[in-house]
């Protein structure tokens, strides 16, 4: 089946800085991706997403690259903020009623 | 902003027990989900639902569970007979399109003891 994966667990960057966070998906046939944020407690929160057809998309302070020819997605967050701390997951789905979720990269943005 | 809201927030079980897990999506959303995460893992789909039926399930969801919604508001997750390993996080999601971002509730941490 697909498998997502994370390619660092844990990440910690200087506040003020840019973070990227990476993730490897496995099955070329997906053509939809999100980017979620987890806190403490908390659902997953949609920060982006992005289509196959699509190899960049920028929103507010964050940027979503996606390589198919590598299967690699990445997320860069411009600036990073202490609230930005979160888990942050990629998750891939084909159909758009099922989504496969990395396992997550824990982002510490020290002040 | 709208939101996903998911009740009990922590619910403690006995193994063998039934369970129903609520969800309130967002009013003018049609498609929902159920997730769950164990503790240290992926979050895990486990079914998908529109029009009053399951469009899709994971091979997790097998016959201990069922979802249905009841009325024009509620989204529950039933598990029949609870075991140790249905201990997670389980998350309620609902969407206005089947391909478009979700929004998750905060969850409901269910404890099967």
């Amino acid at each position: 089946g697909e498998s997502v994966g994370l390619h660092l667990p844990t990440l910690s960057v200087q506040e003020g800085d840019n973070s990227i966070i990476n993730c490897a998906y496995s099955n070329s046939a997906s053509d939809y991706f999100i980017w979620y944020k987890q806190e403490s407690g908390k659902g997953p929160q949609f920060i982006i997403d992005i289509r196959s057809n699509m190899d960049k998309r920028q929103g507010q302070r964050v940027t979503v690259l996606l390589n198919k020819t590598v299967k690699h997605l990445s997320l860069q967050i411009a600036a990073t903020q202490p609230g930005d701390s979160a888990v942050y997951f990629c998750a891939e789905s084909l159909t758009g009623n099922q989504f496969y979720f990395g396992t997550g990269t824990s982002l510490t943005v020290i002040p | 902003e709208p939101e996903v809201t998911q009740t009990p927030s922590h619910q403690v079980t006995q193994m063998g027990q039934e369970v129903i897990l609520r969800c309130v999506p967002i009013s003018n959303h049609l498609y929902f989900y159920w997730y769950r995460q164990i503790l240290g893992q992926k979050v895990e789909f486990l079914v998908s639902f529109y029009n009053n039926e399951i469009s899709e399930k994971s091979e997790i969801f097998d016959d201990q569970f069922s979802v249905e919604r009841p009325d024009g508001s509620n989204f529950t997750l039933k598990i029949r007979s609870t075991k140790l390993e249905d201990s997670a996080m389980y998350f309620c999601a609902s969407s206005e399109w089947r391909d478009y971002g979700y929004t998750f509730g905060s969850g409901t941490r269910l404890t099967v003891v």
